[in-house]
């Protein structure tokens, strides 16, 4: 199993580009989530999944989007980017809401 | 805030030695989970402990969760190199995750 892949693993935007962040996961998991770690600093989480067709939002959700149309697949697209969304991105799955995440590898955004 | 606020922020131990670091927070959860995480990269699950439940070990962690003070503590035992990372604790309640900042433990050799 390939686990929780996520790409770009790196990414520069300007200020008003959009772009889409990409994760998959191969392990059957209904609970999926995005989270950002600003520096020095825990995750917070910007948007979940129950499972595919339902999404919800976290605790910092503005200036994202999410969609769920697979078990498999939870992109993260940016809409119109700001220098504050500069973090590092981490997707997350586990096989319930509640239980032990796996995370992929992050994806570091820089945006100027 | 659900967010859990860990204590101490940076811990440095000697290889061997034990380290304890704490969590507290402010409103109920339905579980509380350890996470370590190596130089930015993704998180790695150490372990969940319920709400209903007191203590938990797995190798050389052991975890308590006292409820009533709204407290957790997690014990790394006889200490490695390889134990340096940062340690959080993950609160969870009705599918929303909180992490606290986190704890910097370094082991030196």
């Amino acid at each position: 199993n390939a686990g929780v892949t996520q790409t770009p693993k790196f990414q520069v935007l300007k200020t008003g580009q959009s772009m889409t962040l990409q994760c998959a996961q191969d392990m059957n998991h209904e609970y999926m989530s995005w989270y950002r770690q600003d520096p020095g600093m825990g995750l917070r989480l910007i948007h979940y999944s129950v499972g595919a067709g339902i999404t919800d939002q976290g605790e910092v959700p503005n200036g994202y989007n999410v969609s769920r149309s697979t078990t498999e697949d939870f992109p993260l697209r940016l809409l119109s980017a700001a220098p504050s969304q500069t973090s590092v991105y981490f997707c997350a799955s586990s096989y319930g809401a509640g239980g032990e995440q796996y995370f992929g590898p992050g994806t570091r955004l820089t945006v100027t | 805030s659900q967010q859990g606020e860990e204590d101490p922020q940076a811990l440095s131990i000697q290889e061997g030695e034990n380290a304890t670091m704490n969590c507290s927070y402010k409103t109920s959860i339905n579980n509380l989970q350890w996470y370590r995480q190596n130089s930015g990269r993704g998180l790695v699950h150490l372990i969940l402990i319920r709400s209903n439940e007191r203590e938990k070990h797995s190798g050389r962690l052991r975890v308590t969760l006292d409820t009533s003070k709204k407290s957790s503590s997690l014990l790394i035992t006889a200490s490695r190199a390889a134990d340096t990372a940062s340690y959080f604790c993950a609160l969870y309640n009705n599918n929303d995750m909180r992490f606290g900042a986190g704890t910097r433990l370094t082991v030196k050799p």
